[in-house]
């Protein structure tokens, strides 16, 4: 079955320190790939997005992802944390499925914490 | 511009009430989503309107769940009656016309439903 696996539940990390959130997904061909957070009390906010082309993605924030085909992953990275980055990030790939069936399927999320 | 709006923020219900929620989707967005995050489990496709037709609602649970948007702008997801397994975050979204899967999909803040 297609799924998007984010493995870890929850990461800690300090402020200043760098962050890779890990994702892999299961599809047949290459997907749109998206990285969301989302912040207490607010909806999910697209960080940035894969389609084709460059590997390497800049988002906002100053997060950046990776596309490995061969490791079918999109993981994103950020060099230094900040505190406003504490939140709940999304890892989602985007699928047709059959004529103009398109949506989003999200892995299970990983919750960010930032020490002081 | 504003985006997309979700009321009410907070349900808590009894088994078998009803309960109505509302999307208001950026004007203009004629894709509108509705997606679900049930606890500890990942965000879920619901269904797809393209204006007031429903391009998809595979990911509808089962038929206590209505979901409709007249005239093709706000939507409402109406589960009648509820049962404790509706309990959830639901998640409206909505993008810009085709081709879909270039354009982002812009997240309300969700309506948490706590069904007792």
């Amino acid at each position: 079955a297609q799924s998007v696996t984010q493995p870890d539940i929850h990461i800690t990390v300090s402020e200043g320190a760098s962050l890779e959130l890990r994702c892999n997904y299961s599809y047949g061909a290459t997907p749109y790939l998206f990285w969301y957070v989302q912040s207490p009390g607010q909806g999910l906010q697209l960080l940035l997005k894969y389609f084709s082309g460059d590997t390497l993605v800049q988002g906002i924030k100053g997060f950046e992802a990776e596309f490995k085909r061969s490791q079918s992953s999109f993981n994103l990275r950020k060099p230094s944390v900040h505190w406003s980055d504490a939140a709940e990030y999304f890892c989602a790939v985007g699928l047709y499925s059959g004529g103009s069936n398109y949506k989003l399927t999200f892995g299970k999320g990983t919750l960010l914490t930032v020490n002081p | 511009e504003a985006g997309v709006t979700q009321f009410p923020s907070h349900s808590v219900i009894e088994k078998g009430q009803t309960v109505t929620l509302r999307c208001d989707p950026i004007s203009g967005h004629d894709n509108l989503y509705w997606y679900r995050r049930v606890m500890g489990k990942e965000i879920k496709f619901l269904l797809h309107f393209v204006k007031e037709s429903k391009q998809d609602e595979s990911g509808m649970p089962n038929n206590r769940f209505l979901a409709e948007r007249t005239g093709g702008t706000y939507s409402t997801l109406k589960v009648q009656p509820a049962e404790l397994e509706d309990s959830g975050v639901y998640f409206c979204a909505s993008s810009s016309p085709t081709p879909i899967q270039d354009n982002e999909q812009f997240f309300g803040p969700g309506t948490r439903l706590t069904v007792l």
